[in-house]
């Protein structure tokens, strides 16, 4: 079946503007995690829904950063008045509920840079 | 809070040789998960093993297995006959078994090249 799609691939911005970023998980999968990954570093953790739910949203840098998922599915990624250092690929991540092993399936990101 | 560390920013390998990939961890807690995720240049994650830390047997996936120590905190990866495929950044990942803490601590990665 399909795996989990971000949208766009690439976004380019100027400072100070917004950007939604899109995911779309896997179908059925109740869990979905944003995660950022800066140039040479690995992912961090932004925030974590559990169907339409913040879960865990202890990642999210600053109140510039807001995520949401209406229906429990699609998710998008707001940043507010974007700044240099948002520069980086966001990745999003789906899986089922935590008794089938916990495995996180990845989609390949949008990378984001801001001019 | 955990912390996953890879000491080793890049790896080469010979074509069908074997490498091994280094990962220490810091938590405090007993029961937790651990991964190795594959990325290659497409980036997207794809997950290679995973190990449950109440479970001695250490996992393995075909050419793939882990060396996995709870008590020094080291689960390293294992390679054999390595592939040109093969070749992608290596990432390290922990993950809590309690409910709600649902997030992957990453680490930062091993580059691994491999020489036809």
């Amino acid at each position: 079946g399909a795996g989990v799609s971000q949208t766009p691939s690439n976004k380019v911005t100027e400072k100070g503007k917004y950007v939604e970023l899109r995911c779309d998980p896997i179908s059925g999968h109740t869990a979905l995690y944003w995660y950022r990954q800066s140039l040479g570093q690995g992912p961090e953790f932004l925030i974590y829904f559990q169907g339409t739910g913040a879960a865990d949203d202890s990642g999210l840098p600053n109140d510039r950063f807001f995520a949401v998922r209406p229906e429990g599915s699609v998710s998008t990624l707001k940043i507010q008045r974007t700044e240099r250092g948002d520069s980086a690929v966001y990745l999003c991540a789906s899986s089922l509920v935590r008794d089938t092993g916990y495995e996180q399936y990845f989609g390949p990101g949008t990378r984001l840079t801001v001019t | 809070a955990q912390t996953v560390t890879q000491s080793q920013p890049e790896m080469s390998v010979q074509e069908a040789e074997t490498v091994t990939l280094s990962c220490t961890y810091d938590t405090s807690e007993s029961d937790y998960y651990l991964f190795w995720y594959k990325q290659p240049p497409s980036r997207q994650m794809i997950l290679v093993i995973r190990q449950e830390a109440y479970k001695q047997q250490n996992a393995t996936e075909n050419r793939f297995s882990v060396n996995f120590q709870k008590a020094a905190k080291s689960f390293s990866l294992k390679i054999s006959d390595s592939q040109l495929g093969d070749a992608a950044m290596y990432f390290c990942a922990y993950r809590s078994a309690n409910f709600g803490n649902e997030k992957l601590t990453f680490g930062t990665g091993t580059r691994l090249t491999i020489i036809p």
